[in-house]
């Protein structure tokens, strides 16, 4: 299975900061990343698809690059509804695995 | 909109059965990819299974292979996952999820609020 390293998995930050959450895989994956956030109680939901197209709906101060085995996730200016977990995850191959996730917290 | 709902979660003992259920609206069931995703308390996610749009493709997780069932109902809008034999780490919300499958790869939108599914004795 492809491991998905995610870091950090946890920050303490605050409205109007940028962000970057990075994902690692353990092999070469081409683009095929997905980033979803996930706010308590809530559902998981699809942000960014191949590594750096955003959702339909989504704002733009989310962004996503990176190809192979590096990713980010960028959040350009931190919004209040934005504190929540974020997930990667990799479509290359079969299981389809997740990173371990990144709760950003109020400072 | 796109909206998909699960349903059938609860208590379970160990070794036994438990049938989820979700109900897709807002697009067309019958074209999509579907898949099970579960998150345990306070762990993080694990897909489950997927099945293809005809029902033809299924897979699964290594954890749940042999002991899980996924299937769907075109003419109903409605995905299954029929879980027997359980075990106390299948403890874990499960959502169900629509999959976008492309040549660029595949993504999980809408998910459900999820399910809970306890097993304990």
């Amino acid at each position: 299975d492809i491991q998905m390293t995610q870091s950090p998995s946890s920050l303490s930050a605050s409205v109007g900061d940028r962000l970057t959450i990075t994902c690692r895989a353990s092999q070469r994956i081409n683009n095929y990343v997905n980033w979803y956030q996930q706010k308590p109680g809530k559902a998981p939901q699809l942000l960014i698809f191949a590594a750096s197209s955003l959702r339909s709906g989504v704002p733009s101060r989310f962004s996503g690059s990176g190809s192979g085995t590096d990713f980010t996730l960028t959040i350009s200016s931190l919004q209040p509804e934005d504190f929540a977990s974020y997930f990667c995850q990799q479509s290359y191959s079969l299981p389809p695995t997740f990173g371990q996730g990144t709760k950003i917290e109020i400072k | 909109q796109m909206q998909v709902v699960e349903s059938g979660g609860g208590l379970v003992k160990p070794g036994g059965s438990l049938r989820l259920s979700c109900k897709a609206s807002g697009f067309t069931f019958s074209d999509y990819y579907m898949a099970w995703i579960r998150q345990a308390p306070g762990k993080g996610l694990e897909w489950v299974a997927y099945i293809g749009s005809s029902g033809a493709d299924i897979s699964y997780s290594d954890s749940v292979k042999g002991r899980f069932t996924i299937s769907r109902d075109n003419a109903d809008n409605s995905l299954y996952l029929q879980m027997n034999s359980l075990r106390a780490e299948d403890t874990a919300l499960y959502y169900c999820a629509r999959t976008e499958t492309t040549s660029v790869g595949a993504w999980l939108d809408p998910w459900g609020q999820g399910t809970l599914v306890t097993v304990s004795s």
